[in-house]
């Protein structure tokens, strides 16, 4: 399968761990992106990097969460002190951005959060 | 206010029905608009980019109004295997330099086609 992966696929943890999620992207692309999804609503994003550097942050990324992607190739991302409403479908894309035009993120199969 | 708003349905169709989804956008310096269909406890996937002048792939036609930020899909003879989540998605210029980043998802329009 030359798509993008994510492990592990299913994460229950109780409230005040740690965890750490890792997406494969597809060959080659040099952009990855994290989303977050809750039942009912749309991704929203969390942060992308472009190769290894981290281009841009959401808001919504707490200190509490930090990702990295050392080598432009997998990425990371660990939510220290897991709290309830870290619950959530994490999703990982990744695109091969070219020039100035759009690029097409494709989407892994994401890691289901849960936190008791 | 949401970057992208939609209509969460849920859309019931009768097999061979046409049906219309719509949403709208805030930000009139947004760049690039999709759609994606994303299945039951699935990953999005991409149905199709929108272009200004409209384009249409098989059963798949989507319209883009800049002056009105508005985009829509229609759906013609539906199918049951078109039942999924729809959903809008508009591409800003936010990265850094001119280059495009972020997503912008809308809820998502839930449909579901009965035989």
């Amino acid at each position: 399968d030359t798509g993008v992966s994510q492990d592990p696929r299913h994460k229950i943890t109780k409230r005040g761990q740690n965890v750490t999620f890792r997406c494969d992207p597809i060959s080659e692309h040099n952009r990855l992106y994290w989303y977050r999804q809750t039942l009912g609503q749309g991704p929203e994003f969390l942060t992308y990097f472009q190769n290894e550097a981290q281009l841009e942050k959401s808001r919504l990324l707490s200190d509490r969460f930090s990702a990295e992607r050392p080598k432009g190739s997998f990425s990371t991302l660990e939510i220290q002190r897991t709290e309830q409403g870290d619950s959530a479908m994490y999703l990982c894309a990744s695109s091969l951005k070219r020039g100035g035009g759009s690029d097409t993120q494709y989407f892994g199969p994401g890691t289901r959060l849960t936190v008791l | 206010r949401k970057e992208v708003e939609q209509d969460p349905g849920p859309f019931n169709v009768p097999e061979g029905a046409t049906v219309a989804f719509n949403c709208t956008y805030s930000n009139s310096a947004s760049q690039s608009f999709f759609w994606y269909r994303q299945d039951c406890r699935k990953e999005p996937k991409l149905l199709m980019s929108v272009y200004s002048s409209g384009n249409e792939d098989g059963r798949f036609t989507a319209q883009l109004n800049r002056a009105s930020q508005y985009i829509s899909l229609l759906i013609r003879d539906s199918k049951l295997s078109d039942s999924a989540t729809y959903l809008c998605v508009v591409n800003d210029r936010l990265g850094r330099g001119s280059t495009l980043g972020r997503l912008y998802f809308g809820r998502g329009t839930q449909l579901t086609v009965w035989p």
